[in-house]
């Protein structure tokens, strides 16, 4: 069975200061990697995705991930945050090719201080 | 494309009351998830279905839930009878064979 780790479950940072944001999985095939954004009251909503090729992918609104298979990892990065950045991130796994769910992560919940 | 369209959006109800829950996917998606997300356990997967057959239902709380899917444009989620701890917002969730999930808004139940 696949899992996904979150370490980080609140990081408080201020605006202009670099993300990154943690993600392992655990699961030995292929995999599709992505990071959700909830917004406060809103719905989860996809930043970036991996599926293959390129293994830095770059999602909306200036957002980054580097899937480095070796460690397992899947580390979302933004290089400036800003307030409007304040949310929860989620990142998922699942295994491609046809009828697999997707597993989450717990959450980190990011707080962007003006 | 309107996205997935869930109803009621909130949802208030006492102890012991039947609540169902609406969800009409993206068209073409043949998977649907159902979610419930909360403050204390965070996102948990609650059931999903591939082309309308029910695939997982571990992460169904309890008998008091039930889903169906009749078709490839709805789906329900039931609860019968409601408890104060299945307060909640729920989401559903669809997709096309294992890609990205696009959510809906959500309904936010609060049982009394």
């Amino acid at each position: 069975a696949q899992s996904v780790s979150q370490h980080n479950h609140h990081v408080i940072l201020s605006e202009a200061a670099s993300l990154e944001l943690g993600c392992n999985y655990s699961y030995g095939g292929t995999v599709n990697l992505f990071w959700y954004v909830q917004y406060p009251g809103q719905h989860l909503q996809l930043l970036l995705k991996y599926f293959s090729g390129d293994p830095l992918v770059k999602g909306i609104k200036g957002f980054e991930a580097e899937f480095i298979k070796s460690k397992f990892s899947f580390n979302l990065r933004k290089p400036s945050v800003q307030w409007s950045d304040t949310a929860e991130y989620f990142c998922a796994v699942n295994a491609p090719g046809g009828y697999q769910k997707v597993t989450f992560g717990t959450g980190t919940k990011l707080q962007v201080i003006p | 494309d309107a996205g997935v369209i869930q109803s009621p959006r909130h949802e208030v109800t006492e102890m012991g009351q039947e609540v169902t829950l609406r969800c009409k996917p993206i068209s073409g998606h043949n998977s649907l998830f159902w979610y419930r997300q909360t403050m204390m356990r965070g996102l948990e997967l609650l059931i999903y279905f591939n082309n309308n057959v029910p695939i997982d239902d571990s992460g169904m709380p309890e008998d008091r839930f039930s889903a169906k899917m009749p078709n490839a444009s709805f789906s329900t989620l039931k609860i019968q009878p409601s408890e104060p701890r299945d307060s909640a917002v729920y989401f559903c969730a669809s997709s096309l064979f294992g890609g990205e999930q696009f959510f809906g808004p959500g309904t936010r139940l609060t049982v009394l």
